[in-house]
């Protein structure tokens, strides 16, 4: 079964910082992966999603950008966050169109 | 554009009884439906999957599916204060999409 790997676990950024979000998944190859941002006490907001290698759609158009370097790997980036950046990032991987399942995420704090 | 509808809540039941989650769904093509379970502060973990009309049980809980009436039920029984959590319904692409669409979820408490 496949095992997604999301770090860090939590991250403080002062406003108008860069930010990097890795995601790597194991125990699979070619999937599909997702990125989700959570606000505090709301539900799940697709950012992007990526079926291959350089393959990327944005469904919220924003200050972030994604990226697939490799077939396992998922990159969540910005170079300037804003204050309403702040939230819980989820990746998500899912073959075909079995369910998705999430990496643990990382929740982002933005002073 | 499918939807996806939850009561948010909170839905709050005593410890032992039922609890009934439901989701209603706009996509009348839709073929299967998953459940999914987020702790406070944690991701969302998979706990059911149903793919055609009528009942599917895996311990406590219990998936329904109608298609006729585009709804989807959750009943845990003998419910515990350790299944208080949000419960989301999501619905899983179809042909040519890779997105799946979630509910906002239902806030379940269950009190000892």
């Amino acid at each position: 079964s496949q095992t997604i790997h999301q770090w860090p676990a939590t991250l403080v950024q002062p406003v108008g910082s860069p930010l990097s979000l890795e995601c790597t998944v194991e125990g699979t190859s070619n999937p599909n992966l997702y990125w989700y941002r959570q606000a505090a006490g709301r539900g799940l907001q697709l950012l992007f999603y990526s079926v291959g290698i350089g393959q990327i759609s944005s469904e919220v158009p924003q200050n972030l950008s994604a990226s697939r370097p490799q077939d396992r790997q998922f990159i969540l980036s910005s170079k300037k966050l804003l204050l309403s950046d702040s939230g819980f990032y989820l990746c998500a991987s899912a073959i075909n169109n079995q369910p998705q399942h999430f990496g643990d995420g990382t929740r982002l704090s933005i002073l | 554009q499918k939807e996806v509808e939850q009561n948010s809540g909170p839905l709050s039941v005593p410890e032992g009884a039922i609890a009934s989650l439901n989701c209603t769904y706009s996509d009348r093509v839709s073929q299967s439906f998953f459940w999914y379970r987020q702790y406070s502060g944690k991701s969302p973990e998979l706990i059911m999957s149903i793919y055609s009309n009528g009942d599917k049980e895996d311990g406590r809980f219990t998936a329904q599916l109608n298609k006729a009436s585009q709804y989807v039920s959750l009943l845990i029984r003998d419910s515990q204060p350790s299944d208080s959590a949000t419960y989301l319904c999501a619905v899983p692409p179809g042909a040519g999409s890779y997105q799946l669409t979630f509910g906002k979820g239902t806030k379940l408490s269950v009190i000892p």
